[in-house]
């Protein structure tokens, strides 16, 4: 099994909701990734966790509230966005710290807020 | 990340190899090759990795040049499902963590 589940895989929200992405892989990785993905630009990334622990955030606003309540799960939690946050979202996975280890990505939901 | 440099697009024949060029001329030596592609709306689908030797696997080959500052990746015989945007990404890992990093790639149109 190489799969990373996403779901929703559409969402549309207002700018005053309060709203959750979830990711779940069962392969036993170890790093799990959030990438946003604008209309014709390749995915950039908002945040790794490593052994469920948040190792990296590259500047991400706080309306994004990532989240890894296990090893399976990757939570991202969504707050008074705006209309400019309309994305693909990607969630990856791979395993554990090594750079000899691909990563799975799943295949995303789309944000739109309103 | 090391900074890759990919042609915009490229068209392909269906059938015929297709060639898709990545330069990486500032790659460490603990820096591997990734190579990546989206099929439109979908999310990005792994197709090989190396460090410094050639690779091959079922979907696809990598050759490395020898001093490392290039590399190819070769669909043997291209389809109309194989159009889609193709991604070269050098990794490292550093004391931060384990992270790929997506430059612009390569837009891969199949023709008939």
């Amino acid at each position: 099994d190489t799969e990373v589940t996403q779901t929703p895989k559409h969402l549309v929200m207002g700018m005053t909701n309060k709203k959750s992405l979830k990711c779940e892989q069962h392969m036993g990785h170890r790093a799990m990734y959030w990438y946003k993905q604008k209309a014709k630009k390749p995915p950039e990334l908002m945040f790794v966790y490593s052994y469920e622990k948040l190792s990296i955030n590259e500047s991400v606003p706080s309306r994004f509230s990532p989240e890894c309540p296990n090893s399976s799960l990757l939570n991202l939690h969504l707050h008074a966005l705006q209309p400019e946050d309309s994305a693909l979202y990607l969630c990856a996975s791979s395993q554990g710290q090594g750079a000899n280890t691909e990563a799975f990505f799943g295949q995303g939901t789309r944000l739109t807020v309103v | 990340d090391a900074k890759t440099t990919q042609p915009t697009s490229m068209d392909c024949a269906e059938g015929r190899a297709a060639n898709l060029p990545c330069n990486h001329s500032t790659i460490s030596g603990n820096e591997y090759v990734y190579w990546y592609r989206q099929i439109h709306s979908q999310g990005p689908q792994y197709i090989i990795h190396g460090l410094k030797n050639n690779e091959t696997n079922e979907m696809a080959s990598l050759i490395i040049t020898e001093d490392r500052k290039s590399s190819t990746l070769i669909l043997p015989h291209a389809t109309l499902r194989d159009t889609a945007v193709y991604y070269c990404i050098v990794r490292v890992v550093d004391n931060a963590g384990n992270m790929l990093t997506f430059g612009g790639g390569t837009r891969l149109m199949v023709k008939p």
